[in-house]
């Protein structure tokens, strides 16, 4: 039962810019950080994006995170075959108490 | 860098309990900074936030499963463990443990993960 929103695919060539949103509401996205994690196919998952827009060390920088209101995105620049994974959204939930993620997007280069 | 490993049955019966052991190798379990928590993954399908607990041993669970799940720690073992109850086909999952930031009110990004396990609930 996400409570957060994102398409469940998207895809580009190589080199070429892809972005994925992620839809809430006033009480996770709109009040709270929004994280990013991809999830490489038969992997674990791992963090990409923290605070928004921050990244981890050793995360290139042709991701990028922003928000807006009570949505966010997640931007691949210079996308490259290594990026085919899948992306999840993440925040803290004020009204659930909870962390939420999204419904996930599945991202195929062409 | 500190790494989790998840551990426990691989099949589970239906309306009994899955229980499933992380244990903390390379790194402090007892950090303030940090929560301890279990994150899962149907097959083919996203990723659902269980719950955490806190070193101290407070806890947040997601409303879905709270009134059959507990997770606990164990300080001295550097372990903590989740126990879900009266399960079902549905509770069939990759289970993944995790390290999570948080403070006393809210939680953060989850920065370490387990390589998770498969755990089938079948008769």
């Amino acid at each position: 039962q996400s409570v957060l929103t994102q398409p469940p695919s998207a895809s580009g060539t190589p080199g070429q810019r892809v972005t994925i949103s992620c839809s809430g509401s006033s009480s996770n996205i709109g009040t709270n950080f929004v994280y990013w994690y991809q999830q490489l196919p038969g992997a674990a998952p791992k963090l990409l994006i923290y605070r928004n827009s921050e990244r981890p060390p050793g995360v290139p920088d042709r991701f990028a995170g922003s928000k807006s209101g009570t949505s966010a995105s997640l931007a691949i620049s210079g996308l490259r075959s290594e990026d085919e994974a899948a992306y999840y959204c993440s925040a803290w939930d004020d009204s659930l108490t909870a962390s939420v993620f999204g419904t996930g997007t599945e991202v195929t280069v062409l | 860098q500190l790494q989790l490993q998840e551990s426990g049955p691989g099949l589970v019966k239906p309306s009994e309990t899955l229980s499933l052991t992380c244990t903390v190798s390379r790194g402090s379990i007892t950090s303030t900074d940090y929560c301890w928590g279990w994150i899962r993954q149907p097959p083919g399908k996203g990723l659902e936030w269980l719950g955490i607990v806190y070193y101290g041993g407070n806890t947040y669970y997601n409303p879905s499963v709270k009134s059959r799940i507990t997770i606990s720690i164990d300080t001295s073992t550097r372990q903590f463990s989740l126990k879900l109850t009266s399960v079902s086909a549905a509770d069939t999952a990759v289970y993944y443990c995790a390290r999570q930031k948080c403070d006393d009110y809210t939680l953060y990004g989850i920065d370490i993960w387990g390589q998770g396990t498969t755990v089938a609930v079948s008769s």
